[in-house]
C-alpha cells in the first residue's frame, strides 16, 4: 500500500524558517517523480514544489522560487521541503504527492498533510 | 498562469439526480485533471487525462471537454458523492488547480 506521511509543521514567525520531510512507503520511491502541494484556509491547493525521481530537476512557481527548495534522500525514503523567509501567505496545509510516472504532471497518491501556520 | 475556473461555486443535488460542473481555462490545455476532497480529507485522484476514471472510481462518474472547457458529470446521484472537486492542468507552467467545486446533497 502506498503511503506517504508528512511531518515538521508548526508555527514560525514571518521571517522564520522550517523543514517539512515526508517518508514514503509501499513503492519504489527512487522511481517515482514527486512535488510538493499546498491547500490554504480558503481551501485553495497550490502547487510548490517538484522534483524528479533521481533529484536532478527541480521547479517551483514564482510565488516560492528563492524561498522553497526540495529535495529527496532515496535512500531514506524521503522527500523534504527546506522554507525560509516564511511569510503569513505561506500559512497552509502542505502535503507532499506523487506523480504516477515520469514526465507525468498529476498526482495519483497524495499523503495526509502537515500543518504549518506562520504568525507573530 | 492558467487561470482554472470553476462553476459553480456550490451546488446541491437529490439522490439519483444527474450533476454537471465545469472547469474553464483561461488558455488552452490538452487535458484536464480532476481530484475529490471530502472533509478532513487529502485530495484523491478522480480522473486523469481528461475522461480516465482513477481505480475505484465509480462508473456514474464521467469527464469529458477540449480546449478551454472541460467538465465533470454524475450521472446518478449518490450521497457518497457529495464532496468538492477541484480541476488541474499541466499544460502550461505552473501548474494550477481551480478553486473548486462543493457538491452537496440536497
Amino acid at each position: 500500500e502506498v503511503q506517504l506521511v508528512e511531518s515538521g509543521g508548526g508555527l514560525v514567525k514571518p521571517g522564520g524558517s522550517l523543514k517539512l520531510s515526508c517518508a514514503a512507503s509501499g513503492f519504489a520511491f527512487s522511481s517515482y517523480d514527486m512535488s510538493w502541494v499546498r491547500q490554504t484556509p480558503e481551501k485553495r491547493l497550490e502547487w510548490v514544489a517538484y522534483i524528479s525521481s533521481g533529484g536532478g530537476s527541480t521547479y517551483y512557481p514564482d510565488t516560492v522560487k528563492g524561498r522553497f527548495t526540495i529535495s529527496r534522500d532515496n535512500a531514506k525514503n524521503t522527500l523534504y521541503l527546506q522554507m525560509s523567509s516564511l511569510k503569513s501567505e505561506d500559512t497552509a496545509m502542505y502535503y507532499c504527492a506523487r506523480h504516477p510516472s515520469t514526465g507525468t504532471r498529476y498526482f495519483d497518491y497524495w499523503g495526509q498533510g502537515t500543518t504549518l501556520t506562520v504568525s507573530s | 498562469e492558467n487561470v482554472l475556473t470553476q462553476s459553480p461555486a456550490i451546488m446541491s443535488a437529490s439522490l439519483g439526480e444527474k450533476v454537471t460542473m465545469s472547469c474553464r481555462a483561461s488558455s488552452s490545455v490538452n487535458y484536464m485533471y480532476w481530484y475529490q476532497q471530502k472533509s478532513d480529507a487529502s485530495p484523491k485522484l478522480w480522473i486523469y487525462y481528461t475522461s480516465n476514471l482513477a481505480p475505484g472510481v465509480p462508473a456514474r462518474f464521467s469527464g469529458s471537454g477540449s480546449g478551454n472547457s472541460y467538465s465533470l458529470t454524475i450521472s446518478s446521484m449518490e450521497g457518497e458523492d457529495a464532496a468538492t472537486y477541484y480541476c488541474q492542468q499541466f499544460t502550461s507552467s505552473p501548474l494550477t488547480f481551480g478553486a473548486g467545486t462543493k457538491l452537496e446533497l440536497k
